[in-house]
């Protein structure tokens, strides 16, 4: 098993350049969400997915969509990037939206200029 | 909302104990979760607790839960430099998985 797998790692973009970060779990988890993480904060939840064709928005979710065609792909879209989004990503997958473990991915750095 | 707090930061003594706070606020969390992260990767659990219990031990992991005062810590013994890292304290209840910002432990030799 891989796990968590995300792309890429390191991302630079332009303010108002749009990119997708790619996350993918061989798991069969139902559960799968996206947080970012800024310094001197915990994670926040951004999006997540309680199964295929399910998504609903987390704590932060402006700025972003994500789909759910698969159980193993959940990918987060960054429609017009802004320097507010520089922050680490994490994706993670869990069998159940709580009360289970969530396996992280190694996440991706991004940075907006 | 809701939050979970920790201190920033903690520096130890290679072989001492280390002793992590977290406190929050959500009455109804049911589950409650101490993760690791180390540089440049993403959070491992180390250990979970159920708000039913008031310890929890794994090894050289203590868990101690006070849910009365909404206060959950994490003990470390025989800390190594191996454990230097950012831990982060989560709980999850009737709302989506909360973490606190993390504090980050620094073992020194």
């Amino acid at each position: 098993n891989a796990g968590v797998t995300q792309t890429p790692k390191f991302q630079v973009l332009k303010t108002g350049q749009s990119m997708t970060l790619q996350c993918a779990q061989d798991m069969n988890h139902e559960y799968m969400s996206w947080y970012r993480q800024d310094p001197g904060m915990g994670l926040r939840l951004i999006h997540y997915s309680v199964g295929a064709g399910i998504t609903d928005q987390g704590e932060v979710p402006n700025g972003y969509n994500v789909s759910r065609s698969t159980t193993e792909d959940f990918p987060l879209r960054l429609l017009s990037a802004a320097p507010s989004q520089t922050s680490v990503y994490f994706c993670a997958s869990s069998y159940s939206q709580r009360g289970y473990e969530q396996y992280f991915g190694p996440g991706t750095r991004l940075t907006v200029t | 909302g809701e939050d979970v707090e920790q201190s920033l930061f903690l520096s130890v003594r290679e072989g001492d104990s280390s002793v992590i706070n977290c406190t929050y606020t959500d009455s109804s969390s049911t589950y409650l979760y101490w993760y690791k992260q180390e540089p440049g990767a993403g959070l491992q659990l180390l250990t979970y607790i159920f708000s039913n219990m008031d310890m929890k031990q794994d090894q050289r992991l203590t868990v101690l839960l006070n849910k009365k005062d909404k206060h959950l810590s994490l003990r470390i013994a025989d800390t190594q430099t191996g454990d230097s890292a950012i831990y982060f304290c989560a709980e999850t209840g009737n709302n989506d998985m909360r973490f606190g910002a993390g504090t980050r432990l620094t073992v020194k030799p």
